[in-house]
């Protein structure tokens, strides 16, 4: 079964430090993988996603992430956070549902904390 | 752009009562679906529906219904709220296409059942 591991639940940064979040998945097929953002009280924002093109790939407000398939690792890395950059990120991966319909699978999210 | 918009930001509703949360697209988007948010757990998909009058269980579908009676408009139904449907409701919606599709997300139902 498909499924997405955020592996840690929380991250903090000093501002204009490197962020790391970390994604582990786990699909039977090439998945496509994204990563969403939901900043407080706000809906869902799609950061980027991955759809078997280019192995890195870049999204938006200069954050990245790069496939890796032999470590089913895709991990979300910036290189010097921000302070807007504080908000809960979510590792997703889209799994066929059947019926030629599919639907996504959301990790536990990682909340990101900057510190001045 | 495209915009997901929820009826209500935030709901206070009593044990046992009928609650509608009612989301509307204006894309034309084939796929709506609908989600609770509780902390450290993610997102987790309650119905979705991919065509008018269709749907499907999502993997949490006990204690809801949902109605799409028309495209733009997909309503979730608690028929008899409990406290443990106390959560936060998303909706978003995607066109059908291939995998690589994009979900865009509302802003949220903060809902408390007392």
């Amino acid at each position: 079964a498909q499924s997405v591991t955020q592996l840690d639940s929380h991250v903090s940064v000093s501002e204009g430090t490197p962020v790391l979040l970390r994604c582990n998945y786990s699909s039977s097929y090439s998945p496509s993988l994204f990563w969403y953002v939901q900043h407080p009280n706000k809906g869902l924002q799609l950061l980027l996603k991955y759809t078997s093109a280019a192995t890195l790939v870049k999204g938006i407000n200069g954050f990245e992430a790069e496939f890796k398939k032999s470590e089913t690792s895709f991990h979300l890395t910036k290189p010097s956070a921000h302070m807007s950059d504080a908000a809960e990120y979510f590792c997703v991966v889209s799994v066929a549902s059947g019926g030629g319909y599919n639907k996504l699978i959301f990790g536990a999210g990682t909340r990101l904390a900057v510190h001045p | 752009d495209v915009k997901v918009t929820q009826s209500s930001r935030y709901l206070v509703k009593r044990t046992g009562e009928k609650v509608f949360l009612e989301c509307v697209q204006d894309m034309d988007h084939e796929n709506m679906f609908w989600y609770r948010q509780d902390p450290g757990l993610g997102l987790r998909l309650i119905y979705f529906s991919y065509d008018v009058k269709m749907k499907e269980k999502g993997d949490i579908p006990e204690g809801y219904s949902v109605s799409r009676e028309k495209k733009e408009r997909f309503s979730l139904i608690l028929e008899s709220a409990s406290t443990n449907q106390t959560s936060m409701y998303l909706c978003a919606s995607s066109p059908r296409t291939d995998l690589g599709y994009t979900q865009y997300f509302g802003p949220g139902t903060r809902l408390t059942v007392l």
